[in-house]
């Protein structure tokens, strides 16, 4: 079973930085397929990302994935308010622990 | 528009039982396959259970083997997921997920998720 760890544990950052979010795989994943999700207090979480680097449909383009085998990385250009939240990364049956972007 | 919605959550004793439901409308039901996942008070999503589109393959969590069981009626356009033997551990918010692709094969994603229903478990 793959195990995915995600870093940093917690982001703090001003609007309109940029975040980038690491998730690490235990074995290579096959064909990319790896997904990020975006969760807020009180919701679902909410599809960013999948296949690495494909945005899901009404996602803005300041969300950008990357990445293959091991190592995959989640982009936040110019960080919104409405971007503070927690983001995890997700493959097969496994969630990564999550990364919590708060404000500075 | 897709939606999906969970009811059923409540408060239970330990070694009670639940029945959850899903109810999905906006898509073809009987055609995705669908996984409950749960997230315990302050922590991260954990994958409990899934189902193939006709309900012919389920696949269970360690954790969670031989105490809950997933099912679908596809002419209702729900999902389902009965816990039994509950344990303080189980106490959590459980949401349906719709899938994109084969997680049994490694290659899948979830593309909507419910608001999810609230399980408590007191001893």
């Amino acid at each position: 079973e793959t195990v995915l760890t995600q870093s940093p544990g917690t982001l703090s950052l001003s609007p309109g930085e940029r975040a980038t979010l690491s998730c690490r795989a235990s074995q290579s994943i096959s064909n990319s397929y790896l997904a990020w999700y975006q969760q807020k207090p009180g919701q679902g979480p909410r599809l960013l990302i999948y296949g690495a680097s494909s945005r899901a449909t009404g996602i803005p383009d300041r969300f950008s994935g990357s990445g293959s085998g091991t190592d995959f990385t989640l982009t936040i250009s110019r960080l919104e308010p409405e971007d503070f939240a927690v983001y995890y990364c997700h493959h097969s049956w496994t969630f990564g622990q999550g990364t919590k972007v708060e404000i500075k | 528009e897709v939606q999906v919605s969970e009811s059923g959550g409540g408060l239970v004793q330990t070694g009670g039982s639940l029945r959850l439901s899903c109810a999905a409308s906006g898509f073809t039901f009987r055609s995705s396959a669908m996984s409950w996942v749960r997230q315990a008070p302050g922590k991260g999503l954990a994958w409990v259970s899934g189902i193939s589109a006709t309900g012919g393959s389920t696949y269970y969590a360690d954790s969670v083997k031989g105490r809950f069981t997933i099912s679908r009626d596809n002419s209702k356009n729900t999902l389902y997921l009965q816990v039994s033997s509950l344990r303080a551990e189980d106490t959590a918010i459980y949401y349906c997920a719709k899938h994109v692709g084969y997680c049994s094969e490694g290659s899948c994603y979830f593309d909507y998720w419910g608001q999810g229903t609230l399980v408590a478990v007191s001893s």
